[in-house]
């Protein structure tokens, strides 16, 4: 059976600090993995990897894929406040199947 | 980017009628739309994989009779709540997959979500 498991579940950092979010897959027909940042609503897209060792970077977000060992990491560097969301990493094969989020604060 | 639009975003119905909610890819075509619910403080949870012009497929636990998802077109998927009760209310949010030249890797467009409540 598919699955996705992302840790830590929750994070409390204050600003500045980088944090390292992390997600686990196991997804048949493996095509991508997916990083979305939920605040209110509909989650927002962050980034998609299909590669492995190949960063990709947004500001202060980067992420990095590994496929040997079913796994990524989404890296914030020098936090913000607005950073405090839920983000959630997605497998993308047959379906697509969430992980359960790690929920981000970031305090002033 | 691509947009999904999804509608109502917020319905607030009586025990035992029934619900609708649409998801429209409003520039790109959708062979492909997955249904999510999720609850508070928590993460999305697949329901079912619309598929155009084929009946969905449902993840296990997901009452097919309950929640009936219709793909008629490349560009619209419905799912309807049947009989619905209080333990229903949720948000709904709905996906599309464009395999387009602008999104050909297959990157999944949100629509806003519905947010059901039932008396």
């Amino acid at each position: 059976e598919d699955k996705v498991v992302q840790s830590p579940l929750s994070l409390v950092v204050h600003e500045g600090d980088t944090v390292t979010l992390n997600c686990s897959y196991e997804v048949t027909n493996f095509r991508s993995l997916l990083w979305y940042k939920q605040e209110k609503k509909a989650p927002t897209f962050l980034f998609m990897l299909t590669s492995s060792g190949i960063e990709k970077k947004s500001g202060r977000l980067s992420s990095i894929l590994d496929k040997k060992e079913l796994f990524s990491i989404l890296n914030i560097t020098a936090t913000q406040t607005g950073d405090s969301a839920i983000y959630l990493c997605a497998g993308a094969g047959n379906d697509m199947r969430f992980g359960a989020g790690t929920r981000l604060t970031v305090k002033p | 980017g691509a947009v999904v639009s999804q509608h109502p975003s917020r319905v607030i119905c009586k025990s035992g009628t029934s619900v609708k909610i649409e998801c429209r890819s409003l520039d790109f075509q959708a062979t492909t739309m997955f249904w999510y619910r999720q609850f508070p403080k928590q993460s999305l949870m697949l329901m079912a994989t619309s598929n155009e012009g084929s009946k969905a497929t449902y993840e296990q636990g997901v009452e097919k009779d309950k929640f009936l998802i219709n793909h008629a077109s490349l560009t619209l998927s419905t799912l309807t709540v049947t009989s619905a009760h209080p333990e229903d209310s949720s948000f709904y949010i709905c996906s599309a997959r464009d395999w387009g030249p602008r999104g050909n890797t297959g990157e999944l467009f949100f629509g806003e979500g519905s947010r059901l409540t039932v008396l």
